[in-house]
């Protein structure tokens, strides 16, 4: 158990519509990444957040957003849909207080599948 | 585009023989992890090289890192079974450091 907690498991909607992927961090950890996972594109990261900002963005989509909480908590909005987003979605965190270069090492939660349909 | 690029895509041996797997990349690094993911679940750290460092050792597994050639291997000695999973490198980018970006992984069957 990475001690990273995703809801909901499994996630399956229609094309158009839009959902709310949660993740909670380790116990103390800062930083909040965000993956998607699918055959073709491989793991793709998205986004990162630390302490509540955004730090880093990658190939993120423009009808995808994410926040990080003051609780720490984390949520990846994916909203009008289509069939290309089925994918498994990591979240994942590390402790984020390293100064840099920060060699931290991620712990990956055990991802929610969605299933545009 | 990808920074890191494992080398096979997939490999299949006998439980006890050694497994080796590459990893090359394109830029400049501050360090490079490997990870373990099992079918459908989260990945799993193993071990995280410094750009300063050659060589890493865990148990059974080995990691060398060659900066000039921006390349590494992973090293899987006595294979199990329980080895079979995909094996993914990671690098950081980014201003930060902290844009962690995966190759497309190595498949690894372990056969008893």
């Amino acid at each position: 158990d990475s001690g990273v907690t995703q809801t909901p498991k499994h996630l399956i909607t229609a094309t158009g519509q839009r959902v709310t992927l949660r993740c909670s961090p380790r116990s103390g950890d800062l930083s909040v990444y965000w993956y998607q996972q699918s055959l073709d594109q491989g793991l793709q990261f998205l986004i990162q957040y630390y302490n509540g900002e955004e730090r880093a963005k990658g190939n993120i989509l423009e009808r995808f957003s994410a926040q990080q909480f003051p609780d720490l908590h984390s949520e990846l909005n994916l909203s009008s849909l289509e069939l290309g987003d089925s994918a498994l979605y990591f979240c994942a965190s590390s402790a984020g207080d390293s100064p840099p270069p920060f060699n931290e090492k991620l712990f990956f939660g055990s991802g929610t599948q969605l299933s545009v349909l | 585009s990808q920074q890191g690029e494992e080398d096979p895509q997939a490999l299949s041996i006998q439980e006890g023989e050694n497994a080796t797997m590459n990893c090359s990349y394109k830029t400049s690094i501050n360090n490079l992890q490997w990870y373990r993911q099992n079918s459908g679940r989260g990945l799993v750290h193993l071990i995280l090289i410094r750009s300063n460092e050659r060589e890493k050792h865990s148990g059974r597994l080995r990691v060398t890192l060659d900066t000039s050639k921006k390349s590494s291997s992973l090293l899987i000695t006595a294979s199990r079974a329980a080895d079979t999973a995909s094996y993914f490198c990671a690098t950081d980018a980014g201003a930060y450091g902290q844009n962690f970006v995966f190759g497309p992984g190595t498949r690894l069957s372990v056969l008893p």
